[in-house]
């Protein structure tokens, strides 16, 4: 099955710098990479999620990236506010014995935004 | 719209006890599943369904079961208790099994004493 490592593990900005997080997985065959947040508390939240056959992709403050060759996805988030503090999970689409099974979740970045 | 439904939110199990964990959801997704999230572990896969009549197992299956007899609905039911099954449960549903993004239930925080 898949195996996908998160870091870092937290992850302390200041307010309006960027963060970066970055995820690697194991299976070529993934296919899918979504990002979640979750607030304390919370339920995860999907915020943005790329395909295999795109690079990078952006929405307002929030960009991903993927790299298929080194089997790596990274999180950025730029101009950080005090609401993006959560903490965040990247996952990637898993196969095992031929077929599909789920996606599989890192272990998740505490991101702290210092005022 | 309700999205994903659980229940209960909190639960306080004796070990030895056995509980449902109650998920449903009103979007016609065909698939649903089952994490359990532990400090520092993240979310780990209990079990998951692509449709009606139709299970599997994912990481961490033992000592739960599962049954799908309807689109909408997705039961946990842990047999006999144990305290390693303390955790937070999340149910979640999705379109398809892995090129969707999951929408996922508000979590049901279970102690097993």
């Amino acid at each position: 099955g898949e195996n996908v490592e998160q870091h870092p593990s937290t992850l302390s900005v200041q307010e309006g710098d960027s963060a970066v997080i970055k995820c690697t997985y194991s299976d070529s065959a993934s296919n899918y990479f979504p990002w979640y947040k979750q607030e304390l508390g919370k339920r995860p939240q999907l915020i943005i999620d790329i395909r295999s056959n795109v690079g990078e992709k952006k929405d307002q403050r929030i960009a991903v990236t993927l790299n298929k060759t080194a089997k790596h996805f990274s999180l950025h988030i730029t101009e950080t506010q005090p609401e993006d503090s959560a903490v965040y999970f990247c996952a990637a689409s898993g196969y095992s014995g031929g077929g599909a099974d789920g996606l599989t979740f890192g272990k998740g970045t505490h991101l702290i935004i210092q005022p | 719209n309700a999205g994903v439904t659980q229940t209960p939110k909190f639960q306080v199990l004796k070990t030895g006890q056995s509980m449902t964990l109650q998920c449903a959801q009103d979007m016609n997704h065909e698939y649903m599943s089952w994490y359990r999230q532990d400090p520092g572990m993240g979310l780990r896969l209990i079990h998951y369904s692509v449709g009606a009549g139709i299970t599997d197992q994912g990481e961490v299956p033992n000592g739960y079961n599962v049954s799908r007899s309807t689109t909408e609905d997705f039961p946990l039911r842990l047999l006999s208790a144990a305290p390693s099954q303390t955790s937070v449960y999340f149910c979640a549903s999705s379109y398809s099994i892995q090129d969707y993004g999951y929408t996922f239930g508000s979590g049901t925080r279970l102690t097993v004493v």
